[in-house]
C-alpha cells in the first residue's frame, strides 16, 4: 500500500516553455503534498506544502509565480514549472501524507527528471 | 528550527560486514525520526521510524536504528550488509514540538557503497 506516482518520468523543454508535472497517490487519500527539488549528489530540498483544495504554502526563496502547485483532489497534485530555464533542470519529487490512522511517514513518488535546453 | 546531520558522505563496508550510517539531529522538543533509501534517478523509499516506544527500531531489509535521546542520534544500522544495500541513504526529522507544518528536514545523504 501507500505508493505514489509521478508523471512524466522524465521530461525534456525549451528554454521558455512551461511543464506540468502530476502526483497522484494511488492507493490513499492524500490530505497534505509536498514537492521537493533535489540536485545532483544533494539533500531533498523542499519547495512548497500542500493541502487539498487550499493555497500551497511555498518555502522561503521558492517563486510561487513560477512553480505553480494544484492540490485540487485528495489523490492529484500538480507542479506546473511556468517559463523554464535551464538552471530549472532538476529533480523533482513529490510525496503524500495521509492524515488517518496515525502515519506519520510520508510516502514519496518516483521523481521527474526535468531538463530544460 | 530542526536540523539533521549526516557526518559522513560516503560509507564504505565489505559484504557480510556490519553496517552503520550516522545521523545526529536538533529539535525543540520530541523528534520524529526517518530513514530513507534511494537509488539512482529513483524517489525515497522509506526504511523506518521513530514515533515513540522502544528505542530499537527495526525497518525494511534488515535494516534498523537505535534512538539515543541523551546523544541526540538516530544511527541506521545492519547486522550484515549486502551488494544491494548500496544506495543513497537520508535521515530524516520532524519536531512534534512546534509541529513543523508536517516538514521533513533532511540531511545531506550517505552514499552507502558494499563491496564483495
Amino acid at each position: 500500500g501507500a505508493v505514489v506516482s509521478q508523471h512524466p518520468s522524465r521530461v525534456i523543454c525549451k528554454s521558455g516553455t512551461s511543464v506540468k508535472i502530476e502526483c497522484r497517490s494511488l492507493d490513499f487519500q492524500a490530505t497534505t503534498m509536498f514537492w521537493y527539488r533535489q540536485f545532483p549528489k544533494q539533500s531533498l530540498m523542499l519547495m512548497a506544502t500542500s493541502n487539498e483544495g487550499s493555497k500551497a504554502t511555498y518555502e522561503q526563496g521558492v517563486e510561487k509565480d513560477k512553480f505553480l502547485i494544484n492540490h485540487a483532489s485528495l489523490t492529484l497534485s500538480t507542479l506546473t514549472v511556468t517559463s523554464a530555464h535551464p538552471e530549472d533542470s532538476s529533480f523533482y519529487i513529490c510525496s503524500a501524507r495521509t492524515s488517518s490512522g496515525g502515519s506519520y511517514e510520508q510516502y514519496f513518488g518516483p521523481g521527474t527528471r526535468l531538463t530544460v535546453t | 528550527a530542526q536540523s539533521v546531520a549526516q557526518p559522513e558522505d560516503q560509507v564504505n563496508v565489505a559484504e557480510g560486514n556490519p553496517l552503520t550510517v550516522k545521523c545526529t539531529y536538533s529539535v525543540s522538543g520530541n523528534p520524529y525520526l526517518f530513514w530513507y533509501v534511494q537509488y539512482p534517478n529513483r524517489g525515497l523509499q522509506f526504511l523506518l521510524k521513530y514515533i515513540t516506544g522502544d528505542n530499537l527500531v527495526k525497518g525494511s531489509y534488515g535494516f534498523e536504528a537505535e534512538f539515543n535521546k541523551s546523544q541526540t542520534s538516530f544511527h541506521l544500522k545492519k547486522p550484515s550488509a549486502l551488494v544491494s544495500d548500496s544506495a543513497l541513504y537520508f535521515c530524516a526529522v520532524r519536531d512534534i514540538l512546534t509541529g513543523g507544518g508536517n516538514k521533513l528536514t533532511f540531511g545531506t545523504g550517505t552514499q552507502l557503497k558494499v563491496e564483495l
